[in-house]
């Protein structure tokens, strides 16, 4: 069956330091791969997405490349601000709903 | 203009008590999903109606798990004989897309669902 699996965290960076979190999936097919953010009293919101095997999605600063060979789409941040604390969910769809990771908190120190 | 709304935040109920959790998707989105997650975990997927059509019911964990969108627009999902394991948040997210997986879901803040 389909499924996500993420880096367990907590991650705890200090202030501009590099940012990676692991994703890698299973499923039939040509999913489509997510990642979802969760700031602290707030509700989930869509940080990327990418549609096809080589897709690069970006937002925020935030970047993560859709691996086919490898079945992998890792987060990545070139320099983490304490506002990213948060908890990071990696996502995969193939018939329309959503299959979630266990999801990733990440703090960040000033 | 206003996201997917839901109803109540926040609902405390008695083990055995019916509970219903309403969801206001964006205006014209076709797609309604509904999730559940538990405290530490990622959502599962419960239910997805396209319209007021139910086109997939796979994720509901039991027949005391009913959910409906007689209009194609408001959703609710109604909790029949509540057990302590029914407590979690259930997340509604809508999309403009017809089901299609490339579609991004817009979230709403959930229903923080608590069974004593």
């Amino acid at each position: 069956g389909n499924s996500v699996t993420q880096m367990e965290g907590p991650v705890t960076l200090s202030e501009e330091a590099f940012l990676t979190i692991n994703c890698t999936y299973t499923a039939t097919g040509y999913p489509s791969l997510f990642w979802y953010v969760q700031y602290p009293g707030e509700g989930l919101q869509l940080l990327l997405k990418a549609t096809k095997a080589d897709d690069k999605g970006s937002n925020k600063g935030f970047e993560a490349t859709y691996r086919k060979e490898t079945t992998s789409f890792h987060l990545e941040k070139g320099s983490v601000q304490v506002s990213d604390s948060a908890v990071y969910f990696c996502a995969l769809s193939n018939t329309g709903k959503l299959i979630f990771g266990q999801g990733t908190t990440l703090q960040v120190k000033p | 203009g206003a996201g997917v709304s839901q109803s109540p935040r926040y609902k405390v109920a008695k083990r055995g008590q019916d509970v219903a959790l309403r969801c206001d998707p964006i205006s014209g989105h076709v797609s309604l999903f509904w999730y559940q997650q538990a405290l530490g975990q990622g959502p599962e997927f419960l239910t997805y109606f396209q319209n007021e059509a139910q086109l997939d019911k796979s994720g509901l964990p039991s027949d005391r798990f009913f959910a409906e969108r007689p209009e194609g627009s408001v959703s609710t999902l109604k909790i029949q004989r509540t057990q302590q394991e029914d407590s979690a948040v259930y997340l509604c997210a809508s999309s403009s897309g017809g089901g299609r997986y490339g579609q991004p879901q817009h979230f709403g803040d959930g229903t923080r669902l608590s069974i004593l």
